[in-house]
């Protein structure tokens, strides 16, 4: 079965802070998404990479950064936390190359942001 | 940016009862897919729909993709405690591009 692990389930952070958050999948997986969950707006992409060292925008990148060092690893970074970007944070892996791949999804972080 | 809207918001039924819900864009899909999402967890894909007017069933759900691939439904059969959860579409408008947008969401509480 398809594994993917986030850090942490919950997490508590001051305006400001620099966020890390980490995702891990252990399915040799091409591709890695971030989303976050808002009630009443579903899911929205952050970002997502394709390869290691390759990203694109989805559609609310602002405020977010990420990175892909190693293909099992995609980490999204908040440089400075705003109370606006409290929420579930939701990483998936695909195995990549057609929109009809299934998307794995980990368990979640719920960050608060005071 | 394409959206997805998803009804009703939220649906509360008793055990037994049927229900559909429903997704809906102006552009049209080229893929479709539903999860379920259940608390604490992150969502299970349930099925992929590719062809309009394609019908699929898993047990008691039946799931349609429109003629036009701009809508889908999801019909639940004599509804169980266990389908209790939030029922997301998430449609992809380009063929061969990884990216999904995902639906609105309907939250499903089934009263035992």
């Amino acid at each position: 079965d398809v594994k993917v692990t986030q850090s942490s389930r919950y997490l508590v952070k001051r305006t400001g802070e620099k966020v890390f958050l980490e995702c891990v999948q252990d399915m040799d997986h091409e591709n890695m998404f971030w989303y976050r969950q808002d009630p009443g707006l579903g899911l929205r992409l952050i970002y997502f990479s394709y390869d290691v060292k390759m990203k694109e925008k989805g559609d609310i990148p602002e405020g977010y950064s990420v990175s892909r060092e190693k293909k099992e690893r995609f980490s999204l970074i908040l440089e400075s936390a705003s109370t606006n970007q409290t929420s579930m944070y939701l990483c998936a892996s695909s195995s990549g190359g057609e929109s009809t791949d299934t998307q794995y999804f980990g368990p979640g972080t719920r960050l608060t942001v005071l | 940016t394409q959206l997805l809207e998803q009804s009703p918001q939220f649906l509360s039924i008793q055990e037994g009862e049927n229900l559909t819900v429903y997704c809906n864009s102006s552009s049209v899909f080229s893929s479709l897919q539903w999860y379920r999402q259940e608390p604490g967890e992150g969502p299970v894909l349930l099925v992929t729909v590719v062809t309009g007017g394609e019908v699929k069933k898993l047990k008691r759900l039946t799931f349609q993709f429109g003629d036009a691939r701009k809508d889908s439904s999801l019909h639940i059969t004599a509804a169980q405690p266990g389908d209790t959860g939030l029922y997301l579409c998430a449609g992809a408008f380009n063929f061969g591009n990884e990216k999904l947008t995902f639906g609105t969401g309907t939250r499903l509480t089934i009263i035992p």
